[in-house]
């Protein structure tokens, strides 16, 4: 069956160091996979996905991943985190077409920002 | 645009009494879905509608029934709400539901069951 893993349910990072979110996936063949932000109170929102072609994604606000097949990981990159991006950060695969379009999300990864 | 709005943004209800959740979506999104969060669970999948007068069930549809009259809009209808519907309710919609779409999410409505 397809499932999202996020290994890390919190994290905590200083401001301006790097961050690295986890994910891993289970899927039949090879997934459309998506990263979503979702700030306190507030829907979700794309930060990047992945298709097809190079395997380091660029999304917004400065946020990265990369796609590794072997290891079936979709791992979310930033080099200097802000303490606006505290904020409940989720993976998902999908969409699966035989059940009606569902995206597949992880749990999600919570990040706090220390100053 | 405003992209998909959800009304309301709060609500508490008691035990057996019926709401309807609004959402609504200037893109002339073909696709519409709704999900519900809950704590460690991550987004599932309530109903969806591929198009104006077509829904079908997502992966938790008890309870909760749903109708596309619009292309715009997409409530979703507690019949007889319950403590375990305590939950954040999303709206999300793309273009199709076809891998290239992505899909865009409302504000949420928080819901709390007494």
């Amino acid at each position: 069956a397809q499932s999202v893993t996020q290994p890390d349910i919190h994290i905590t990072v200083s401001e301006g160091a790097s961050l690295e979110l986890r994910c891993n996936y289970s899927y039949g063949a090879t997934p459309y996979l998506f990263w979503y932000v979702q700030s306190p109170g507030q829907g979700l929102q794309l930060l990047l996905k992945y298709f097809s072609g190079d395997t380091l994604v660029q999304g917004i606000k400065g946020f990265e991943a990369e796609f590794k097949r072997s290891q079936s990981s979709f791992n979310l990159r930033k080099p200097s985190v802000h303490w606006s991006d505290a904020a409940e950060y989720f993976c998902a695969v999908g969409p699966l077409y035989n059940q009606g379009g569902k995206l597949i999300f992880g749990q999600g990864t919570e990040l706090s920002v220390k100053p | 645009n405003a992209g998909v709005t959800q009304t309301p943004k709060f609500q508490v209800l008691k035990t057996g009494q019926s709401m309807t959740l609004q959402c609504a979506q200037d893109m002339n999104h073909e696709y519409m879905s709704w999900y519900r969060q809950d704590p460690g669970m991550g987004l599932r999948l309530i109903h969806y509608s591929v198009g104006a007068g077509i829904t079908d069930q997502g992966e938790v549809p008890n309870g909760y029934n749903v109708s596309r009259s619009t292309t715009e809009d997409f409530p979703l209808r507690l019949l007889s709400a319950a403590p375990s519907q305590t939950s954040v309710y999303f709206c999300a919609s793309s273009l199709t539901s076809g891998g290239a779409d992505t899909q865009y999410f409302g504000p949420g409505t928080r819901l709390t069951v007494l």
